[in-house]
């Protein structure tokens, strides 16, 4: 069965300072990963996703995160924060586009 | 593209009331997946179909549920008799194919109140 485990239900960060939300998943075949964003009151948005070759991934509004098999771990990543990110951030895994398993999510805070 | 529309954005009901959530998939997305969002059990897959017939299903809570897809471009999670601890945010997500890998696009979501 496949799992994905996200360290810090909360992460704080100061405007213009680095992002870093960890994920690491549990899959006993090569995974799909993928991050998701929720702003509040919206329906969750793909952020990046990671299938097959390169393993650093880069997605929208300037997030990455990087595939390291050796570590089973998917972490997000943005150089430099800024207020407009402060959401709820959903790591999920999947073999197939039918079982998507989400983790408990992180909520990052930006304060000026 | 409008995207993925759910209705009605709020639904507040009492027990034992029914309830019915609709959902209006992306045009010429193929599947369509019932999810539900509570702070205890995070985001939870409770059905999906393909090409209107039910796929899987083994994530209903119980048989108080029901989710049906008439055609392609409409679908709906029934819940009768409605219980307290069926307050949640429910979404609404439908696919589209990008190579071998599925990206799945969600609606706004039902936020569902049961006093």
């Amino acid at each position: 069965a496949q799992s994905v485990t996200q360290l810090g239900s909360h992460v704080s960060v100061s405007e213009g300072a680095l992002v870093l939300l960890r994920c690491n998943y549990s899959s006993s075949v090569p995974p799909y990963l993928f991050w998701y964003v929720q702003y509040p009151n919206q329906g969750l948005q793909l952020l990046l996703k990671y299938t097959t070759g390169a393993t650093l991934v880069k997605g929208i509004n300037g997030f990455e995160a990087e595939f390291k098999k050796s570590e089973t771990s998917f972490h997000l990543t943005k150089p430099s924060a800024h207020m407009s990110d402060a959401a709820e951030y959903f790591c999920a895994v999947s073999r197939s586009f039918q079982k998507l398993v989400f983790g408990t999510g992180t909520r990052l805070l930006v304060s000026p | 593209d409008a995207g993925v529309i759910q209705s009605p954005r709020h639904e507040v009901t009492e027990m034992g009331q029914e309830v019915t959530l609709r959902c209006k998939p992306i045009s010429g997305h193929d599947y369509l997946f019932w999810y539900r969002q509570t702070m205890m059990r995070g985001l939870e897959l409770l059905i999906y179909f393909n090409n209107n017939v039910p796929i899987d299903d083994s994530g209903m809570p119980e048989d108080r549920f029901s989710a049906k897809m008439p055609n392609a471009s409409f679908s709906t999670l029934k819940i009768q008799p409605s219980e307290p601890r069926d307050s949640a945010v429910y979404f609404c997500a439908s696919t589209s194919k990008l190579g071998t890998v599925y990206e799945q696009y969600f609606g706004p979501g039902t936020r569902l109140t049961v006093t």
